[in-house]
């Protein structure tokens, strides 16, 4: 069955340190992946997405996400976190019928 | 400029009554979406309309109703509210429905609350 898996539900980082978020899936043929954002109160913004290519992908607000076909992964990564980087983050796949598959979501809190 | 805007932002009424919400999307966008966000942020997709043809129609009661007047517009029709409606609902559009890298463009949600 095709599927996306964020792990954690919760990720708790300090301001200024480096961030991850983890996403893992499984879907037949080749990944589209992609990562949004929710702010409190607003709709899902489109980060980045994997199509091919390069497997570092560099997105808005300096986030970055890692794919790893062998782990299945996209981790979406930034080096320096900031308070403002505090939301909900999304991780999504194309599944063959060009359907998204959605993760359930992370809360990324950033602390002072 | 607004890409995809939906009202009202938000919602309160009591059980078994209509309500609306309406979208609109000014990107040129053929293909668009409404999805539900729960209380637990679980997204969930209800339909997705392609050049105001009906492409997607997940399992949703038949009291949901969605009607595309053009394909910049996709408004969704509740009858007979009921408590589970209560969510938040999100429009949504993309390039076209049978690309894999289009992103999808969300409005802010229309908060519904059902007393």
């Amino acid at each position: 069955a095709q599927s996306v898996a964020q792990p954690e539900d919760q990720v708790n980082v300090a301001e200024g340190n480096p961030l991850t978020v983890k996403c893992t899936y499984s879907v037949s043929g080749n990944p589209y992946l992609f990562w949004y954002v929710q702010y409190p109160n607003r709709g899902l913004q489109f980060l980045l997405k994997y199509i091919t290519g390069d497997n570092l992908v560099k997105g808005s607000y300096g986030f970055e996400a890692e794919f790893n076909k062998s782990q299945t992964s996209f981790h979406l990564k930034k080096p320096s976190a900031l308070v403002s980087d505090s939301a909900l983050y999304f991780c999504a796949v194309r599944d063959t019928n060009y359907q998204l598959i959605w993760g359930a979501g992370t809360k990324l809190i950033i602390k002072p | 400029d607004t890409a995809v805007s939906q009202t009202p932002k938000y919602l309160v009424t009591q059980m078994g009554n209509d309500k609306s919400i309406k979208c609109e999307q000014n990107l040129g966008h053929d293909t668009m979406y409404w999805y539900k966000q729960d209380s637990k942020k679980f997204l969930k997709i209800m339909f997705s309309y392609n050049n105001k043809e009906l492409i997607i129609n997940e399992t949703v009661p038949n009291r949901f109703s969605p009607k595309s007047p053009d394909k910049a517009h996709l408004n969704l029709h509740i009858n007979s509210l009921e408590l589970g409606d209560s969510a938040v609902y999100f429009c949504a559009s993309s390039q076209a429905i049978n690309s894999y890298n289009s992103p999808l463009h969300f409005g802010n949600g229309t908060r519904l609350t059902v007393t």
